[in-house]
Parts: structure tokens; C-alpha cells; sequence
């Protein structure tokens, strides 16, 4: 079984600075998918970035990138340039996959982050 | 596309009622799933459906039960409701469970308070 772990209940930031939020991970697994999600207050959980665990080079989605370090298994999201939309629980999440890349379905995620944006 | 949608939004019962949580989608997902979201936890997956027609158990599936009524619905039912299903229930849906590439999308929750 594979264990996600954030070791931040909370963390806040200013607008339009910078915050990396941790996420590291247990697994006996090679081949796996790796994400974080966002939960806003309207409770609905939205995706923010994924990961492709052979893939070495890190996934960016416009402000979000991700820093992958598989060997440490350790799977941090830096978030730039802070909203105040960006306010919300983020959760990181794992994935298994088979060889082919086809995953099993059910994700595995962390006990969530709570990010509050300050203006 | 209204995505995933869920009723109800919020939901009171006493202890030993039962009720039903509705899921939608109008994606054309194949695969469909409940999990509910405590606090100082992550999501825990309840059960699933690969596809029409299949359910399979997650990782906590005791006190439930699910029907996958079409492609689009997918209900989750508590026969005899305990406060430890006090919860924030989620419904999601992907494309096609195993899927390369395979992302999922989530409902707004529904908030259940059992007494």
C-alpha cells in the first residue's frame, strides 16, 4: 500500500509572492501518476497539475510547477506570483500504473494543505 | 457542461435512517467513483465503477452501497446511517479507469451530519 503524506497543515503567503507546498510519498511502486488538487471553499476539487512519474522533468501549468524528486520520493508544488483566488486546500495525490502506463484507477491522497493568500 | 453535479447539498439525519447521494455527469465518463473526505484526512475511495454495469469496493466500503443506474448516475446509498458517516462526500468521474493518461473530476460534495 502506498501512503501520501503533507506535512503542512497550513501555510500562508502574500499576494503575488512565491509558496512551495510538500507532499512526500511512500510506495513500493515503479510506475505511478502523481497530482495535486485544489479544494476551494465551494468544496469542489479541481486539478492544478499532474506528474508522470518516468518522466524527469518537471510538469508546469502556467504559475504552478512542480519540483519531482523521485529518488526521495518527495513531490513539492511551488505556486508563483499568489492569487487571492489561490486561497484553498490543496491535496497531493498518487497513482499507480502498470508498465503500460495504464493506471488502476484510485488515487491515494494526502491529508491536505490550507493555503490562505493575504493582500 | 455542468461536469459533475450532486444531491443534495447538505444533508441532516438521526442515527438508523437511511438516505440516497446522487451523482451525474454529463462528460460521457465511462468510469465513475464516491469517496468522502474527513477532517485531517485525505479522500478515501468508498467504491467505484470501471464502467456501466460494475461496482468494485474501495478502500472503505463497510456501511455503503452503490448502484450504477446508467452511464451518467452513479448513487451511493446508506442503509442505516452512524455518526461515523459524518462526512463530505464526494463523486468523481474519469474518462475510463485505467486509461492512459486517465484524469479525474469532482463534484461540489455533499455535506452529511448524522446525529
Amino acid at each position: 500500500a502506498q501512503t501520501v503524506t503533507q506535512s503542512q497543515p497550513e501555510m500562508s503567503v502574500q499576494e503575488a509572492e512565491t509558496v512551495t507546498l510538500s507532499c512526500t510519498y511512500d510506495t513500493s511502486e515503479s510506475n505511478y501518476y502523481l497530482f495535486w488538487y485544489k479544494q476551494p471553499p465551494s468544496r469542489q476539487m479541481i486539478l492544478v497539475i499532474r506528474q508522470e512519474a518516468y518522466k524527469q522533468q518537471n510538469a508546469t501549468e502556467n504559475r504552478f510547477s512542480v519540483n519531482f524528486q523521485k529518488a526521495a520520493k518527495s513531490f513539492s508544488l511551488k505556486i508563483s506570483d499568489s492569487q487571492l483566488g489561490d486561497t484553498a486546500m490543496y491535496f497531493c495525490a498518487f497513482m499507480k500504473h502498470d508498465a503500460g502506463g495504464t493506471s488502476y484507477g484510485k488515487l491515494t491522497f494526502g491529508q491536505g494543505t490550507i493555503l490562505t493568500v493575504h493582500p | 457542461n455542468a461536469g459533475v453535479t450532486q444531491t443534495p447539498k447538505f444533508q441532516v439525519l438521526k442515527t438508523g435512517q437511511s438516505m440516497t447521494l446522487q451523482c451525474a455527469q454529463d462528460m460521457n465518463h465511462n468510469s465513475m467513483y464516491w469517496y468522502r473526505q474527513d477532517p485531517g484526512m485525505g479522500l478515501r475511495l468508498i467504491y467505484y465503477s470501471a464502467s456501466e454495469g460494475t461496482t468494485d469496493k474501495g478502500e472503505v466500503p463497510n456501511g455503503y452501497n452503490v448502484s450504477r443506474l446508467n452511464k451518467r448516475e452513479f448513487s451511493l446509498r446508506l442503509e442505516s446511517a452512524a455518526p461515523s458517516q459524518t462526512s463530505v462526500y464526494f463523486c468523481a468521474s474519469s474518462h475510463l479507469m485505467g486509461m492512459v493518461r486517465e484524469t479525474q473530476y469532482f463534484g461540489p460534495g455533499t455535506r452529511l451530519l448524522v446525529l
